[in-house]
């Protein structure tokens, strides 16, 4: 079964970090570009970043970049999302995706994380 | 970065009704758009990509048109099943991918 499977939300203080990670089962993951994405409570989805099958090239969104990094292990069959200088704004749920250049087909469950105090 | 109008953002309609969701971008993005259904509490899922093809498994009343700036979803006949969010996305630039706002399908 094809499947992606996040992990590593949770609670965290308004400037820590957090690292997501993504296990992927199913498929040749290193065949495949990937993306996080993520909601916010209540409100529409929004990309995050991505990252090719081979690394070339990862992108990031205008508002994230700089505080986010993205990163791919293919001997291992995950995909990662470092995330520092927390702001309350990043509280969402956070999913992986397969395939953003194409629509993304398969999606995990997501992780959630809550930046409070 | 492009930027991607989804109208309306909320939609009231009846079983058996035929349904329209409109979707915008701000510059051309070719065909390079992909339509997904999201249900509370659930990861969204894949509908329609590269503007009209229609993703394995997906019920054929679900079908998708446009190219360049303006794009529609439609469905042929709700059933129960299809009340949720609605969203286009648009992948024409690696670099920078925007989701629409998303159109809620609510029960009339």
């Amino acid at each position: 079964e094809v499947q992606l499977v996040e992990s590593g939300g949770g609670l965290v203080k308004p400037g820590g970090s957090l690292r997501l990670s993504c296990a992927a089962s199913g498929f040749i993951f290193s065949s495949y570009s990937m993306s996080w994405v993520r909601q916010a409570p209540g409100k529409g989805l929004e990309w995050v970043s991505s990252i090719s099958s081979s690394t070339t090239f990862i992108s990031y969104a205008d508002s994230l970049r700089g505080r986010f990094t993205i990163s791919r292990d293919n001997a291992k069959n995950s995909l990662y999302l470092q995330m520092n200088s927390l702001r309350a704004e990043d509280t969402a749920i956070y999913y992986c995706a397969r395939r953003p250049e194409s629509g993304m087909d398969v999606w995990g469950q997501g992780t959630t994380v809550t930046v409070s105090s | 970065d492009i930027q991607m109008t989804q109208s309306p953002s909320t939609l009231s309609a009846s079983v058996g009704d035929r349904v329209t969701i409109s979707c915008r971008a701000s510059q051309s993005i070719s065909g390079w758009l992909a339509w997904y259904q999201q249900k509370p509490g659930k990861a969204p899922k894949l509908l329609i990509y590269k503007a009209s093809s229609l993703e394995s498994g997906v019920p054929s009343r679900f079908s998708g048109s446009g190219s360049g700036t303006e794009f529609t979803l439609t469905i042929s006949s709700l059933q129960p099943d299809d009340f949720a969010t609605y969203y286009c996305h648009q992948y024409n630039s690696y670099s920078s991918l925007t989701f629409g706002g998303g159109t809620k399908v609510e029960i009339k």
